[in-house]
């Protein structure tokens, strides 16, 4: 099974880029590169997905590098509502099992 | 339902016990998933049902975990014999059909004393 790679925390200040990196080198052909983050005691939530192009939508962007080998999470201007636990996460295209990475966790300073 | 329903959302049990542990999955959703995580860990899969076709089970952690699924309705996780490692937050999910977005439960907190 491809696995996924994120640094255990990162600090960003509030209203602040925040870019959230992740490394699945072994990443296949079919594998979607999706996105979810955890609160305080809820389950994950979905963030955002993509297979090779960069997506966008309301809560955030995804870049895909052209290898497909690493992705980053982008929030274009952090809350303190997304202080969480962003996991990275690919979905086998064969199989459909999501496989969860570390996760990273965000801190966002007032 | 709305979303994806779990109970009981908290569960208190002694040693030896067994524990069921339900699932609710959004209506016309196929496939369901459980997952466990524990304090303070990421999410670790357990098993995965889609439709008829036989379960995934490769990451169920031991045979006194059990899981069933009526058609693409309920599903029941099963500890039997619960141990102290079985305390964590037990979570299901289950993917739109088109997207495949995973739709969590809240999850069930299960504290084997």
């Amino acid at each position: 099974d491809a696995k996924t790679t994120q640094p255990n925390s990162m600090e960003s200040n509030e209203e602040e880029p925040v870019h959230l990196p992740c490394n699945h080198s072994t990443i296949s052909g079919t594998d979607y590169i999706h996105w979810y983050r955890q609160l305080p005691s809820q389950g994950p939530e979905y963030v955002i997905h993509g297979l090779t192009s960069n997506v966008n939508n309301r809560m955030a962007s995804l870049a895909i590098a052209e290898d497909r080998k690493s992705s980053t999470l982008i929030l274009h201007r952090a809350t303190l509502r997304d202080a969480a636990v962003y996991y990275c996460i690919l979905r086998d295209g064969g199989t459909y099992k999501y496989i969860f990475g570390t996760g990273t966790r965000l801190k966002v300073l007032a | 339902g709305a979303g994806v329903s779990q109970s009981p959302s908290n569960k208190v049990t002694e040693k030896g016990k067994d524990v069921e542990l339900r699932c609710d999955p959004i209506s016309g959703h196929t496939a369901l998933y459980w997952y466990r995580q524990r304090l303070g860990q990421g999410l670790e899969f357990l098993i995965y049902f889609q439709g008829n076709s036989a379960p995934d089970k490769s990451g169920l952690p031991s045979d006194r975990f059990s899981a069933e699924r009526t058609g693409e309705s309920v599903s029941t996780l099963t500890i039997q014999r619960t141990q102290q490692e079985d305390s964590a937050v037990y979570l299901c999910a289950s993917p739109g059909p088109n997207t495949g977005e995973l739709f969590f439960g809240e999850g069930s907190r299960l504290t084997v004393l």
